[in-house]
């Protein structure tokens, strides 16, 4: 069961660089999700989304563009990566708002 | 933004020992979660809390869902040292995660 799936693991970037870090699920989920976890703090949302076609920002959403053309993915956009921007980026999905989510692996952002 | 208060931010305990942990928020949650966390992983879900007042056990974990929806507590009985981890509460809805408990196991 592959369950989230995030893409890539780490990510070196340059400052002023773009990338697109890419989230797959195969549970079916509705709602999906992008956290950013600096070190030793907690996790804070970026952008979610409760369907295919809508989505809607989280706690720190600047820097950040997201799309959901399809039930199963979640891409996560940077345009112009910043030092700020480097943490690791955790994709999740839950069936619904008031349920459990579950978490990729992460991805481990680094922008110099 | 809402915000959940997670207490304490670390403990260091006896193989053995049981372990006591909170969560407060000022706002309502429906729904409350415990997650754990492995050093380069992703959070996994321990428990799901889905109504008031509820106490929920899996294996040696016990959660309690408050009465006025604003707050959890997550104890773990006869801590081993794979338990060592961070443990995250958070609140349904779209998810809020607390800041954590670091937890560390002397064996």
């Amino acid at each position: 069961n592959a369950g989230v799936t995030q893409t890539p693991k780490f990510r070196i970037l340059k400052i002023g660089q773009s990338m697109t870090l890419q989230c797959a699920q195969d549970m079916n989920h509705n709602y999906m999700y992008w956290y950013r976890q600096d070190p030793g703090m907690g996790l804070k949302l970026i952008y979610y989304s409760v369907g295919a076609g809508i989505t809607d920002k989280g706690e720190v959403p600047n820097g950040y563009n997201v799309s959901r053309s399809t039930t199963e993915d979640f891409p996560l956009r940077l345009e112009l990566a910043a030092p700020s921007q480097t943490s690791v980026y955790f994709c999740a999905s839950s069936l619904g708002t008031d349920y459990g989510a579950f978490f990729g692996q992460g991805t481990r952002l680094t922008v110099v | 933004g809402q915000q959940l208060n997670q207490s304490p931010q670390s403990m260091f305990i006896q193989e053995g020992e049981d372990v006591s942990m909170n969560c407060t928020s000022s706002s309502i949650f429906n729904t409350w979660l415990w997650y754990k966390q492995d050093p380069g992983e992703g959070p996994v879900l321990l428990i799901a809390l889905y109504k008031a007042g509820e106490l929920t056990s899996n294996g040696r974990l016990t959660a309690q869902f408050g009465i006025t929806r604003k707050d959890s507590f997550l104890n773990i009985s006869a801590s081993i040292p794979s338990d060592v981890g961070i443990y995250f509460c958070a609140g349904a809805g779209p998810l809020v995660f607390g800041k954590g408990t670091r937890l560390s196991v002397i064996a």
